[in-house]
């Protein structure tokens, strides 16, 4: 069993509406991370969270905002996005501070944007 | 800049078959790591296996083992006595000094046909 889980397992929204995918981590570390990955491509990273504070923004639009509210969760906050935001957006953990360190990854949310 | 190549977009074989995936990698980290993860149709990112650049020992897990040559900059994953569970995409990556950071290649689709 994953010990990274995300949802909504789906989801699919309007342009004009907000939502959230939340993901949550048992496996203790201090590093959380959000990837969007578009079909038949590799995850491209999207924000990087240590500790509790954003780390790395590899210059998201303002539309996808992040939070991590504590070091087991991690959420996605979505307003106004645009169709070509649809996507599978994977949340990973790792322990923080060392390049060696393994990500883990959860099973992603697949998100349909009309 | 940290690349990794995984020159074969898509592989088909028929069970039973082996298979190898080629990763090459470019890096100037002296430190460096890699890594193995394979994508089931299901879209979680599953761990399969973490080589420092300091140990070029090759590694066997059940069907599956990896082949580091520093030399040639080369991590090639082959699995033995393939089976259509192995269907997935498999990327190769790497992670040096910029922490937090992956660098993926491209994704090699494998098929195993019954």
């Amino acid at each position: 069993d994953t010990e990274v889980t995300q949802t909504p397992k789906h989801l699919v929204m309007g342009m004009t509406n907000k939502k959230s995918l939340k993901c949550e981590q048992h496996m203790g570390h201090r590093a959380m991370y959000w990837y969007k990955q578009k079909a038949k491509k590799p995850p491209e990273l999207m924000f990087v969270y240590s500790y509790e504070k954003l780390s790395i923004n590899e210059s998201v639009p303002s539309r996808f905002s992040p939070e991590c509210p504590n070091s087991s969760l991690l959420n996605l906050h979505l307003h106004a996005l645009q169709p070509e935001d649809s996507a599978l957006y994977l949340c990973a953990s790792s322990q923080p501070g060392l390049a060696e360190e393994t990500q883990y990854f959860g099973p992603g949310t697949r998100l349909l944007v009309l | 800049a940290q690349k990794v190549t995984q020159a074969q977009t898509e592989i088909s074989v028929v069970e039973k078959e082996d298979v190898t995936l080629d990763c090459v990698y470019e890096t100037r980290d002296t430190t460096y790591y890699l890594f193995w993860y394979k994508q089931p149709p299901s879209g979680e990112l599953v761990f399969l296996i973490r080589r420092n650049s300091f140990d070029e020992q090759n590694e066997i897990s059940g069907r599956y083992s990896w082949n580091f040559q520093k030399s040639t900059s080369s991590f090639n994953f082959t699995i033995t006595a393939s089976q259509v569970v192995d269907s997935a995409v498999y990327f190769c990556a790497l992670s040096g000094t910029s922490y937090g950071k992956l660098t993926f290649g491209q994704g090699t689709i494998l098929t195993v046909h019954p």
